[in-house]
């Protein structure tokens, strides 16, 4: 069965540095997500991603935050200057293209900013 | 904006007792709801989900949801939980046919005791 994958697991950076975040969503997906939970909170919506732009994104997505699908099949998130408050796990998600539709989930990459 | 409540932050119980996880959403218009599971050191998947017709759901493991439109609640339930059932349980609605992304509540950790 079909998985969202992301990479890395595991992401350790300097406060004020860049990260990239990678995902390959499910192949005939069309709509891409990317959500994350710090650690005790709940799941946050970050922003969603449709045929090549954003369509919907939160108070949290600011100018720190950016989304690129660079090729047919890797969804990136960027984040330009890291801070302590950055750390959480981070959840890239897709869905087919029906209107409300199910969201299949990837492992996550957990952000730690030291 | 839509918001979703889960009433239980922590809950314990031992094998073979009945569980029954509570949400209630904030928006009474055309809604789909969902329950996510995270098993530990797992991403989220998917339990189960309503979008329309019969209000009772039946998911995968057992698990079972009902929708009740006029208490704004879709609570999770299972006559007799298992040891493996331990993991993190995620409400989230979704704003109706045309909504575009999940609101999630803030989880509800189970741990089954053996």
């Amino acid at each position: 069965e079909p998985e969202v994958t992301q990479t890395p697991s595991h992401q350790v950076t300097q406060m004020g540095q860049e990260v990239i975040l990678r995902c390959v969503p499910i192949s005939n997906h069309l709509y891409f997500y990317w959500y994350r939970q710090i650690l005790g909170q709940k799941v946050e919506f970050l922003v969603s991603f449709y045929n090549n732009e954003i369509s919907e994104k939160s108070e949290i997505f600011d100018d720190q935050f950016s989304v690129e699908r660079p090729d047919g099949s890797n969804f990136t998130l960027k984040i330009r200057s890291t801070k302590l408050e950055d750390s959480a796990m981070y959840f890239c998600a897709s869905r087919r293209g029906t209107s409300g539709g199910t969201l299949d989930f990837g492992p996550g990459t957990r952000l730690t900013v030291t | 904006a839509q918001s979703v409540s889960q009433h239980n932050h922590h809950v314990i119980l031992s094998e073979a007792a009945s569980l029954e996880l509570g949400c209630n959403y904030s928006y009474g218009g055309t809604v789909n709801l969902f329950w996510y599971v995270q098993y530990p050191g797992q991403h989220l998947q998917l339990l189960l989900k309503y979008f329309s017709g019969d209000p009772l759901v039946k998911g995968i493991k057992g698990f079972e949801a009902e929708f009740i439109k006029s208490k704004f609640s879709f609570n999770l339930r299972k006559p007799s939980v298992q040891w493996s059932d331990t993991a993190e349980y995620f409400c989230a609605v979704n704003d109706g046919p045309g909504g575009n992304k999940l609101v999630f509540g803030a989880g509800t950790i189970l741990r089954v005791k053996s």
